[in-house]
């Protein structure tokens, strides 16, 4: 089945800074690709999404771009404020009703 | 609603004891999910549904967990002799269509065995 690897597990940028988070996926056959974002004793909220016949998304301060080939897909924050400190997790699908989701970074940004 | 509703938000159960958790997914949506979020990692799946059948339950770890969506609205996560092992947050999202596109989580209910 789909394995999904983020990294960094932990990072911590300071006001102003880009953020970037990187995921690996599996399953060549993986075809959409969401970023959640989850707060404190709230549910993952998705912030933006990606599929496999595109290369790059771009939504303000948010973008995302996919490597098929490389089987990877990454997430970029720029210019980062404070209230985008959350955990912020990648995960795939391929074509079945489930996500398989990596186990999340913690973004901190220090004002 | 508005969005997708989770009761309780907590629950705090005995070890063997038996619980169920409701799911009230967004007015319309025919596709409904579970997941389940233990510390430190992301939500995986346990059910989905599509109406009233669950149209995939292979990521329900074991007999002990059940789920049901009788009027193809609210569902209803079912837990039988609680174990330790089940502490978690779960999850529930719904989506107008399905297709994994979209979901709407809800809040979760942290389920807390003793």
């Amino acid at each position: 089945g789909e394995n999904v690897e983020q990294h960094p597990s932990t990072l911590s940028v300071q006001e102003g800074d880009s953020a970037v988070i990187k995921c690996t996926y599996s399953d060549s056959a993986s075809n959409y690709f969401p970023w959640y974002k989850q707060e404190l004793g709230k549910g993952p909220q998705l912030i933006i999404d990606i599929r496999s016949n595109v290369g790059e998304k771009k939504d303000q301060r948010i973008a995302v771009t996919l490597n098929k080939t490389a089987k990877h897909f990454s997430l970029h924050i720029t210019e980062t404020q404070p209230e985008d400190s959350a955990v912020y997790f990648c995960a795939a699908s391929g074509g079945s009703e489930k996500l398989v989701f990596g186990k999340g970074t913690k973004l901190t940004v220090n004002p | 609603g508005a969005g997708v509703s989770q009761t309780p938000s907590n629950k705090v159960t005995e070890k063997g004891k038996y619980v169920e958790l409701r799911c009230d997914p967004i007015s319309g949506h025919t596709a409904l999910y579970w997941y389940r979020q233990s510390l430190g990692q992301g939500p995986e799946f346990l059910i989905y549904f599509q109406g009233t059948g669950a149209a995939d339950d292979s990521g329900l770890p074991n007999d002990r967990f059940f789920a049901v969506r009788p009027e193809g609205s609210v569902s209803t996560l079912k837990i039988q002799r609680t174990e330790r092992g089940d502490s978690a947050v779960y999850l529930c999202a719904s989506s107008p269509n399905g297709g994994s596109y979209g979901y709407t989580f809800g809040s979760g209910t942290r389920l807390t065995v003793v």
